[in-house]
């Protein structure tokens, strides 16, 4: 089956970390880009970061440029989104989605939920 | 600045039809644009990529009720036969070399 699952969300103080994994199956990761995007409540879809196929161009969103570092381990299938310095306004649900060649997106995870509060 | 425009919201009668619109800024008006669709607790879903001249391709498993057209800046999403089911809040979202991955406010579409 076709399918992304990302896990590690939770609650985090104002400050803390948190790194976020997703896990690709049924398709040839290692050829597909890959991005995260987030959902605040209440509020739209924001892209946050996306990852080529080989690691070798990263793009950050500016709201989270210098706090998340996003990467990709294409042995295990797997993205991650490494998250610092996370602060309020990063609360929401993230996903992770699969990227075409001409750059939209085609498939998505079912997201897992991020809650930065103290 | 690229900026994609959507309605808040919108609705229609059960087995009936609806358009929704994203509407591209100016400059932008050629870009493709694909439309996902965002239900509670599920995996949000890939519905098409739709270009400017209204040609289309479906995701998997997308019904034929999904409909996708084209007018200048705007981009449709027509959904006929409505079905409960339906009841979503739609997204359009492109991509372009100096904004990168940029969505549309969103539609929330109530079936009534």
């Amino acid at each position: 089956e076709v399918q992304l699952v990302e896990s590690g969300g939770g609650l985090v103080k104002p400050g803390g970390s948190l790194r976020l994994s997703c896990a690709a199956s049924g398709f040839l990761f290692d050829d597909s880009p890959m991005v995260w995007v987030r959902r605040a409540p209440g509020k739209g879809l924001e892209w946050v970061s996306s990852i080529n196929s080989i690691s070798s161009y990263l793009w950050y969103a500016e709201s989270v440029r210098g706090r998340f570092t996003i990467s990709r381990d294409n042995s295990k299938n797997s993205l991650f989104l490494h998250m610092d310095s996370l602060r309020a306004d990063d609360s929401g649900v993230y996903y992770c989605a699969r990227v075409t060649s001409s750059a939209e997106i085609d498939l998505w995870g079912q997201g897992t939920p991020v809650t930065v509060s103290s | 600045q690229l900026v994609l425009t959507q309605s808040p919201s919108a609705s229609a009668s059960l087995g009936t039809s609806v358009r929704l619109t994203c509407t591209l800024s100016i400059g932008h008006s050629r870009n493709a644009i694909a439309w996902h669709q965002l239900r509670p607790d599920r995996a949000p879903r890939f519905l098409m990529k739709l270009k400017g001249d209204g040609s289309h391709t479906k995701g998997d498993g997308i019904p034929d009720r999904f409909s996708g057209s084209s007018s200048g800046a705007e981009r449709y999403l027509t959904i006929s036969s409505l079905q409960s089911e339906d009841e979503a809040d739609y997204f359009c979202q492109t991509y372009d070399t100096a904004f990168y991955w940029v969505f549309g406010g969103g539609t929330k579409l109530t079936v009534l």
